[in-house]
């Protein structure tokens, strides 16, 4: 029962380049969340996607950001022309479709260096 | 505007004695409350909730309490063992949302 997916697990981008980061909920899970974990910092929510949809994108920096859950396929995060701030540690979190408040289970992350 | 705090950075504690950390919040419309345990270079990992209808959830060695009127949970562990050594992350979700707002973090030492 593999857990939630990302890759790639470290990346390395200089300043301008885009970067993408890929994650793949647990099976069974139709809900993906993104955060971002700055150096000495606790997690901060970006955006709540479902299948096609996103449902809470208040976490998301105005500009550069954005996400997709397509119909098929993994989420993707997406920042463009990356700045030294965006280096952080990203990750994908995957919660089950039911009735009630669920947990949410991350995966390992995706750390981006900008030089 | 920290919503959740974790007002100590640190705890250590004896293996085989309790763990208490600590987790105040602020925002009323909190009505879903997690602890996550978080190792470096990996993920979170679920650990146990409670919500806010109850004031205690346990699951084997993890108990949560619920302190509504004062806006503060804890989690206990008992007995403490030396695998439990991590970084131990607070979080709460409003009712008319999903997204988790995290504490900054306990970092817990069980030594022999």
């Amino acid at each position: 029962n593999a857990g939630v997916m990302q890759n790639p697990r470290h990346l390395v981008r200089r300043r301008g380049q885009e970067a993408r980061l890929r994650c793949s909920p647990m099976k069974g899970h139709s809900h993906v969340y993104w955060y971002r974990q700055l150096p000495e910092e606790g997690l901060k929510f970006m955006v709540y996607l479902q299948k096609e949809n996103i449902i809470d994108e208040s976490g998301m920096p105005k500009e550069r950001f954005s996400a997709e859950f397509p119909k098929e396929g993994p989420s993707i995060l997406r920042i463009q022309q990356v700045v030294r701030g965006d280096s952080a540690a990203y990750f994908c979190a995957s919660s089950r479709l039911r009735e009630g408040r669920n947990e949410q289970y991350f995966g390992p992350g995706t750390r981006l260096t900008v030089t | 505007d920290q919503q959740v705090k974790q007002n100590s950075p640190s705890l250590s504690v004896q293996e085989g004695r309790i763990s208490i950390l600590n987790c105040d919040y602020t925002n009323s419309m909190f009505d879903y409350f997690l602890w996550y345990k978080k190792y470096p270079a990996e993920g979170p990992t679920f650990l146990i909730s409670i919500s806010s209808i109850k004031d205690k959830n346990e699951d084997g060695r993890f108990t949560v309490f619920l302190n509504k009127s004062a806006k503060h949970l804890s989690l206990h562990i008992v007995p403490s063992q030396p695998g439990d050594s991590a970084v131990y992350f607070c979080a709460a979700s409003p009712y008319n949302t999903d997204k988790l707002i995290f504490g900054t973090g306990t970092r817990l030492q069980v030594f022999p």
